[in-house]
């Protein structure tokens, strides 16, 4: 049971350069989540999506673009990446809402 | 809009003692609360939520929390602390409403002394 993976783990880039970052969850459910962590602020919603090609804005969109064509992937898109988007990416995912979500392992991005 | 205030950045506390994280949150409609732990290196796992019912709530490990809708506070708590509890703390609330975004407070970091 793999749960909700999340890929690359580490990525170093350089800045102006697009990124994609990919999550993935085994379990169907409806509502997938990315959100950013950085020191003093927590995690923060850039994006959610409560169904496959339905998205929608969190509280730190700019600068990202999400698509959902499937239920089980959720990428997130850096289009011109930018060194204040060097954080820890998290990808989550919950049946319902309100309900837990379940979050992946993580993904430490570095923008040069 | 809504806002989730963790009192402490840092709690040092020994090993067997009680500790208590304090959550603070401001809305004036319902909400539903949440504390997830983050262990080094790892993404957030779920101790426990209040969604509705009884406002005292009993999660995993050990840990507990009450919800005071009068205080508008979260606080999570446990009786007796061991090594393997060392981690970030999260509280998080989702308003009711339209939007039920989650939003989370900046964490505690409990260090679990020997």
């Amino acid at each position: 049971d793999a749960g909700i993976t999340q890929s690359p783990r580490y990525k170093i880039t350089e800045t102006g350069r697009q990124v994609t970052l990919m999550c993935h969850q085994t379990w169907s459910h409806s509502y997938m989540f990315w959100y950013r962590q950085d020191l003093g602020h927590g995690l923060r919603l850039i994006y959610y999506s409560a169904a496959a090609d339905i998205t929608d804005k969190g509280e730190v969109p700019d600068g990202y673009v999400v698509s959902r064509s499937k239920t089980e992937n959720f990428p997130l898109t850096l289009e011109s990446a930018t060194r204040s988007q060097t954080s820890v990416y998290f990808c989550a995912s919950s049946e319902s809402n309100p309900s837990q979500q379940y979050f992946g392992p993580g993904t430490r991005l570095t923008v040069t | 809009a809504q806002s989730v205030t963790q009192l402490d950045s840092q709690v040092p506390v020994f090993e067997e003692a009680p500790v208590e994280l304090r959550c603070n949150y401001s809305s004036s409609v319902s909400v539903y609360l949440f504390w997830y732990v983050q262990y080094p290196n790892q993404g957030l796992q779920l101790l426990l939520k209040y969604l509705s019912g009884s406002t005292l709530v009993k999660g995993i490990n050990g840990f507990e929390a009450e919800f005071n809708k009068s205080q508008t506070s979260f606080h999570l708590r446990k009786p007796s602390v061991h090594i393997s509890d060392t981690a970030e703390y999260f509280c998080a609330v989702i308003r009711g409403g339209s939007a039920r975004q989650l939003t989370f407070g900046s964490g505690t970091q409990l260090t679990v002394l020997p």
